[in-house]
């Protein structure tokens, strides 16, 4: 069965802090990496995309991917009080041609002012 | 410019009956996806359609869950005798197409089962 985990945390920053927020996948033949932000009560929104290994910046995000130790990671800079939300680590497991996302359980975040 | 709308955003039933809940994709997308949360748990995958087809429904319920996505109107998932396991959030998401695998999902709709 494909799983990805996530620390449930939480995990508690000072505003300004960078927040470092992990994942690993079991499935050794995933392509695509996604993070979303989900607040309390609403729907996830799309943070990031990576598909090939190394570092992807936008803004204060930068994702960072890992195939061979199946590992993807987030990176706040200057986390904001506004980044408290619980962020979801998801994997295509589709095979080629289609394509559904695994969903960790997320990792709540906590900035705190 | 809409993003994927969902509707009824809440909808309360009572053990037995039917929930009916909506989906309309972004315009030009042609892939919708129905993802279930439970409380305190992580989205779960349902079931991927395209217009008139069902691509995967591996995570769909054997019985009871149905869903469809005809060629005009929006996306329909179905559920048939609630019970109170059902209660969840219910989320679609749609996308351009197999090579934009981006998923942007909608605002939800909360199912409530008394």
């Amino acid at each position: 069965q494909k799983e990805v985990e996530q620390n449930s945390g939480p995990l508690s920053v000072p505003e300004g802090a960078i927040a470092s927020l992990n994942c690993t996948y079991s499935d050794r033949g995933s392509q695509s990496f996604f993070w979303y932000r989900q607040y309390s009560g609403k729907s996830p929104e799309l943070i990031m995309s990576i598909y090939s290994n190394g570092d992807k910046e936008d803004g204060r995000f930068t994702a960072q991917l890992n195939k061979a130790s199946q590992y993807v990671s987030l990176l706040i800079r200057d986390s904001q009080p506004s980044d408290s939300a619980t962020y979801l680590c998801a994997v295509n497991a589709g095979n080629t041609g289609f394509q559904k996302l695994v969903f960790g359980t997320g990792t709540r975040l906590l900035v705190s002012p | 410019n809409a993003g994927v709308m969902q509707n009824p955003r809440h909808l309360v039933r009572r053990r037995g009956q039917e929930a009916r809940l909506r989906c309309s994709p972004v315009k030009g997308h042609s892939h919708v996806y129905w993802y279930r949360q439970l409380p305190e748990e992580g989205l779960k995958f349902m079931v991927y359609l395209q217009k008139e087809n069902i691509i995967d429904e591996s995570g769909m319920p054997k019985e009871r869950f149905s869903a469809e996505f005809p060629k005009e109107g929006p996306s329909i998932l179905r559920i048939q005798q609630v019970v109170r396991g059902d209660s969840a959030a219910y989320f679609c998401a749609s996308s351009p197409g197999q090579n934009q695998e981006t998923q942007y999902f909608g605002p939800g709709t909360r199912l409530l089962v008394l």
